[in-house]
């Protein structure tokens, strides 16, 4: 059975920090990984998926098909991305999804 | 163009009583979803709807109910209610197959007692 680790519920950085939220994985098929955020008030929303191989607001995530992880990253950390973040696998022909635990980012001054 | 839009916002249940939450979408989306979320869990999937007239089982189906009443509409039935379905309830969607984005509603916080 498929299944998301993030392994830190809370990360706590300063503002301009780097900041790099860890996701493992463990599928026998060929994954789909992505990145979901929720913002303080506001819905769950697609942060960035592996197949686009895009940068988003600063955040990138290489998939490490060999140490199974798909780990978030981001430079230098700004108060706005303070919010929750989950991985998510996505298996089978109708996207259906595996989400992990969720980390909360919380940036500081 | 609203999304995904969910009914009710907010509930309140006592042990077996019975309710259907709503969810529908604008987005001419063939794929639906209803996901839980408790604390310290993540999301996990319910029942899912892969296209117009399909539903099939997720991750914890039981004590749940679906119907995909139209392209649209996918609505969510707790026939009788328990305590351990206190939960946040979120509905998705998204256009078909694989790797393909999910769209959120806002969810529906229940509480049962």
């Amino acid at each position: 059975a498929q299944r998301v680790t993030q392994p830190e519920k809370l990360l706590s950085v300063f503002k301009g920090a780097p900041v790099e939220l860890k996701c493992n994985y463990s599928y026998s098929g060929s994954p789909e990984l992505f990145w979901y955020v929720q913002y303080s008030r506001q819905r769950l929303q697609l942060l960035l998926r592996h197949i686009s191989r895009e940068s988003i607001k600063g955040f990138t995530a290489d998939l490490n098909k060999g140490e199974t992880s798909f780990h978030l990253k981001k430079p230098f950390a700004q108060e706005e991305d303070s919010a929750m973040y989950y991985c998510a696998l996505g298996t089978g022909t109708a996207s259906k999804l595996t989400f992990g635990t969720g980390t909360r980012l919380q940036v500081t001054l | 163009n609203a999304g995904v839009t969910q009914t009710p916002k907010f509930q309140v249940l006592k042990t077996g009583q019975s309710m259907t939450l709503q969810c529908a979408q604008d987005m001419n989306h063939n794929s639906m979803y209803w996901y839980r979320q408790d604390p310290g869990m993540g999301l996990r999937l319910i029942y899912y709807s892969a296209s117009e007239g399909t539903t099939d089982k997720g991750e914890v189906p039981n004590g749940y109910n679906v119907s995909r009443l139209n392209k649209r509409e996918f609505s969510l039935r707790l026939e009788s209610a328990a305590p351990s379905q206190t939960s946040v309830y979120f509905c998705a969607s998204s256009e078909t197959g694989s790797g393909e984005t999910q769209y959120f509603g806002p969810g529906t916080r229940l509480l049962v007692l």
